[in-house]
């Protein structure tokens, strides 16, 4: 089955600086990749996602790129702020082959002023 | 994206009772729902795939005869935990596959339900 690798598992940065959390997934089938999160005592949030099609998403602050070859995938956030603080987990999916997704184990971000 | 709510948010209760947990899909109707369990500081760990009129898919290693799950509705699913015990104390979501607007394989997740047995 699919196995979805995430590092680092914490990540501190001053307001303002860039974030970066990096994803690799096993299996060359999966075609779909969920950015979630997750704030505490709250269920997941989605908040970008990427299809194997395409190689770059981005959504404002937030972008997604996707390397196919090498089976990985990374979430960019440019300009935290503290709101930015919270738990976020990658995910990994084969989209009509049961779409069940296979979480990675998560990156506790902490943006600090 | 789809608005899912859940019922209880928590709850606590003895070791040997049961509990039922619901899930429901406001805004949406959801053919397929999953649920998940989240012990702390982990990540999700898929429990079952709901599928509505028919019977669930559990996940390996899931009891299903201690999470029992129905999904009688496109806008309603129910996990129940069966006797339950200290070690079914956890942090159980639910999500909804796909959602009006949406691209397939999109899942948006409840706000959770937090259990705990003593």
């Amino acid at each position: 089955g699919e196995n979805v690798e995430q590092h680092p598992s914490t990540l501190s940065v001053q307001e303002g600086d860039s974030a970066v959390i990096k994803c690799t997934y096993s299996d060359s089938a999966s075609n779909y990749f969920p950015w979630y999160k997750q704030e505490l005592g709250k269920g997941p949030q989605l908040i970008i996602d990427i299809r194997s099609n395409v190689g770059e998403k981005k959504d404002q602050r937030i972008a997604v790129t996707l390397n196919k070859t090498a089976k990985h995938f990374s979430l960019h956030i440019t300009e935290t702020q503290p709101e930015d603080s919270a738990v976020y987990f990658c995910a990994a999916s084969l989209t009509g082959g049961g779409n069940k997704l296979t979480f990675g184990t998560g990156t506790q971000l902490k943006v600090e002023l | 994206g789809a608005v899912v709510s859940q019922h209880p948010s928590w709850v606590i209760c003895k070791s040997g009772t049961s509990v039922k947990i619901e899930c429901r899909s406001l805004d949406f109707q959801a053919t397929t729902m999953f649920w998940y369990r989240q012990f702390p500081k982990q990540s999700l760990m898929l429990m079952a795939t709901s599928n509505e009129g028919s019977k669930a898919t559990y996940e390996q290693g899931v009891e299903k005869d201690k999470f029992l799950i129905n999904h009688a509705s496109l806008t309603l699913s129910t996990l129940t935990v069966t006797s339950a015990h200290p070690e079914d104390s956890s942090f159980y979501i639910c999500s909804v596959l796909g959602a009006s607007g949406s691209p397939s394989g999109s899942q948006y997740f409840g706000p959770g339900t937090r259990l705990l047995v003593l």
